[in-house]
């Protein structure tokens, strides 16, 4: 049963463009919502995070949107630049521990 | 200022035999955690440390065995592998900053057993 779910495998959007990567959860205690990035042979690198109590954050060209009725959160990535090509993950928590559950994923892939 | 560091970056073992997965931190943080990522799947919870001597399963623990050897160093062993634990791991360190839920990852072990 995930909990966060990242139902576009991949994604491909050209350079210049909106990339718009979204995520799905479950869990109602959810009450905070984090974007990684990674490259390949890479860990993961924190990208942008959102507090339940917000419904939009951003950092520069990235975006973060929560929609806490439809348990849904998106990123948005304005102007979409080669070096954004990645994997984008999704983690959320609920719960004092800041542990994390995990989307599988979004492959990125901007094209010239 | 190396952040997370693990070794070795890839292993192939035969089933049956054992080993260990290194991993450090010089950000001087309390906690450490151990993750398995497979395709199609987000990244899973194995053991964690919330501190200095003290080690709690996560996720999917079988299989696994961990020792937090110090404040830098958190170990992650397979005592006898199987196929069903090829995946690619990595080793992360939440940031101590209160109401942070920001973790810094390793570059990763990918582990295949045949």
């Amino acid at each position: 049963d995930q909990q966060v779910k990242q139902n576009s495998p991949s994604l491909s959007v050209q350079e210049g463009r909106i990339s718009i990567l979204n995520c799905d959860y479950t869990n109602s205690m959810f009450d905070y919502f984090l974007w990684y990035k990674k490259y390949p042979a890479e860990g993961p690198t924190f990208l942008i995070s959102i507090s339940s109590i917000k419904d939009k954050n951003e950092d520069g060209r990235f975006t973060v949107f929560l929609n806490k009725s439809a348990k849904h959160l998106s990123l948005h990535i304005v102007p979409s630049q080669p070096g954004d090509s990645a994997v984008y993950f999704c983690a959320a928590s609920a719960g004092s521990n800041y542990q994390l559950i995990w989307g599988a994923g979004t492959k990125l892939i901007i094209k010239p | 200022n190396a952040g997370v560091t693990q070794t070795p970056k890839f292993q192939v073992l035969k089933t049956g035999q054992s080993m260990t997965l290194q991993c450090a931190q010089d950000m001087n943080h309390n906690s450490m955690y151990w993750y398995r990522q497979d395709p199609g799947m987000g990244l899973r919870l194995i053991y964690y440390s919330a501190s200095e001597g003290t080690t709690d399963k996560g996720e999917v623990p079988n299989g696994y065995n961990v020792s937090r050897l110090n404040k830098r160093e958190f170990s992650l062993r397979l005592e006898s592998a199987a196929p069903s634990q090829t995946s690619v791991y990595f080793c992360a360190s939440p940031s101590d900053r209160a109401s942070s839920y920001e973790q810094y990852f390793g570059p990763g072990t990918r582990l295949t057993v045949t």
